[in-house]
């Protein structure tokens, strides 16, 4: 059962570098997420993407791209890497059907340093 | 102004306390309101889930909402170790479809 994976886990960055983080779930859901979590900032929505084929920007989108492959896959990709990108960086999924919206599944998180 | 004020901690008690986590919010649009729990490396995970004012318990956990006062607390009683983690209270507007706006945690520890 294993519901949304995410890779990698951890990844170090010289400032510049580009890197995807890739994200699939099992779950069949239609909404995809990616959050960003920093320490006195909470949880910050990056991107979001409500159904296959549609994409949009959340709370902090500068600096990243997202592309929703399929219904199953959600990749993030930083094309050239800052420091204030340092993160750990979690998708997320869920139904978006009525109370059930209320229910996201988190990855594990993935630690970037970016150096 | 932050849409979510939540108090940071870290919160250090006692086995078999009763703990008290709280936020507030400023969106009166605010429909649903939602506790969730991150253990130490690992992806939040939600607690509960409540729609309107009052109380609703599962277990050992009551979450409170207070819509007149933009107000939501989360009880644990009997608290355990295992209850060790941060908790981030959620909230979505009925419009923005499953996006949610988290506070940003409080930091609990519980000591045997």
């Amino acid at each position: 059962n294993a519901g949304v994976t995410q890779t990698p886990k951890f990844q170090v960055l010289k400032t510049g570098q580009s890197m995807t983080l890739q994200c699939a779930q099992d779950m069949n859901h239609n909404s995809m997420y990616w959050y960003r979590q920093d320490p006195g900032m909470g949880l910050r929505l990056i991107y979001y993407s409500a159904s296959e084929g549609t994409t949009d920007k959340g709370e902090v989108p500068n600096g990243y791209n997202v592309s929703r492959l399929n219904k199953r896959e959600f990749s993030l990709r930083l094309e050239s890497a800052a420091p204030s990108q340092t993160s750990v960086y979690f998708c997320a999924s869920n139904k978006l059907q009525g109370t059930s919206g209320n229910t996201i599944y988190f990855g594990e998180g993935s630690w970037l340093t970016v150096v | 102004q932050k849409e979510v004020e939540q108090d940071p901690g870290p919160l250090s008690v006692p086995e078999g306390a009763i703990v008290s986590l709280n936020c507030t919010y400023s969106n009166s649009a605010f429909q649903y309101f939602m506790w969730y729990r991150q253990y130490s490396r690992k992806g939040p995970e939600l607690l509960m889930y409540t729609y309107s004012s009052g109380n609703k318990e599962d277990g050992r956990f009551t979450a409170q909402v207070d819509k007149s006062s933009k107000y939501i607390s989360l009880f644990i009683r009997d608290s355990q170790p295992s209850d060790s983690a941060t908790y981030l209270c959620a909230y979505r507007r009925e419009t923005s479809g499953s996006r949610l706006t988290f506070g940003e945690g409080t930091q609990l520890t519980v000591n045997p």
